[in-house]
């Protein structure tokens, strides 16, 4: 079963910092484009990062220069390095595989910027 | 603001058929056949049911079908059935500096 499972939220402070993670299953990993999609309380569907299958990386202007994906082929796992985190990034953060689509989904994972 | 435009909600009774828009510009629905359409349920994660304008996943109900015209891509949904009651969203490719955009959502009612 093709699968990806989001871990690495949770409650930070404004400045501060959080990695999320991206666990891949059921397909050759290293192969695909990678995205990240956020979601604000409430909101819609917001792009955020894009990495492709030899590492080049694509960002949001509301991310840039404060936001890192990367991925580790080995370990078939996708990453979201959030630096200088605001009030404004507290959102469900899903990673999705972008082929015909993005799909599949993980099951999303809640980012709090709070003092 | 979303860049691309959909209606914020539109409703039917079962049995209709709705269609919803998305309407963007030549930079991105208007120029690339890279457009889809989203599923998602309250507390669930997007779930695809186009892509690529007008094809449907293997195991999404044919009851779904998508359409292009311009710069506005449209989701038709046959037969509607309360299950249906969701939010969906358009996103496409885009030559701008954002390489894909969402457009902002709309909300089915199934009446």
């Amino acid at each position: 079963e093709v699968q990806l499972v989001e871990s690495g939220g949770g409650l930070v402070k404004p400045g501060g910092s959080l990695r999320l993670s991206c666990a891949a299953s059921g397909f050759t990993f290293s192969t695909y484009f990678m995205i990240w999609v956020r979601q604000a309380p409430g909101k819609g569907l917001e792009w955020i990062s894009s990495i492709s299958s030899n590492n080049y990386t694509y960002y949001a202007e509301s991310v840039k220069g404060r936001f890192t994906i990367s991925r580790d082929n080995a370990k078939k796992s996708l990453y979201l390095q959030m630096n200088s985190l605001r009030a404004e990034d507290t959102a469900v953060y899903y990673c999705a595989r972008s082929d015909r689509g993005f799909d599949p989904w993980g099951q999303g994972t809640l980012v709090t910027v709070s003092s | 603001q979303s860049a691309l435009t959909q209606p914020a909600s539109v409703s039917g009774s079962p049995g209709q058929s709705i269609t919803i828009s998305c309407t963007g510009t030549a930079s991105d629905v208007g120029s690339y056949n890279y457009v889809s359409w989203y599923q998602q349920h309250p507390g669930k994660a997007p779930k695809v049911l186009i892509y690529e304008v007008s094809n449907r996943p293997s195991g999404v109900s044919s009851r779904f079908s998508g359409s292009k015209s311009g710069n506005t891509a449209s989701l038709t949904i046959s037969g509607l059935q309360a299950q249906d009651e969701a939010d969906y969203y358009c996103v496409s490719y885009s030559s701008t500096t954002t390489p894909w955009v969402f457009g902002g959502g709309t909300k089915l009612t199934v009446l």
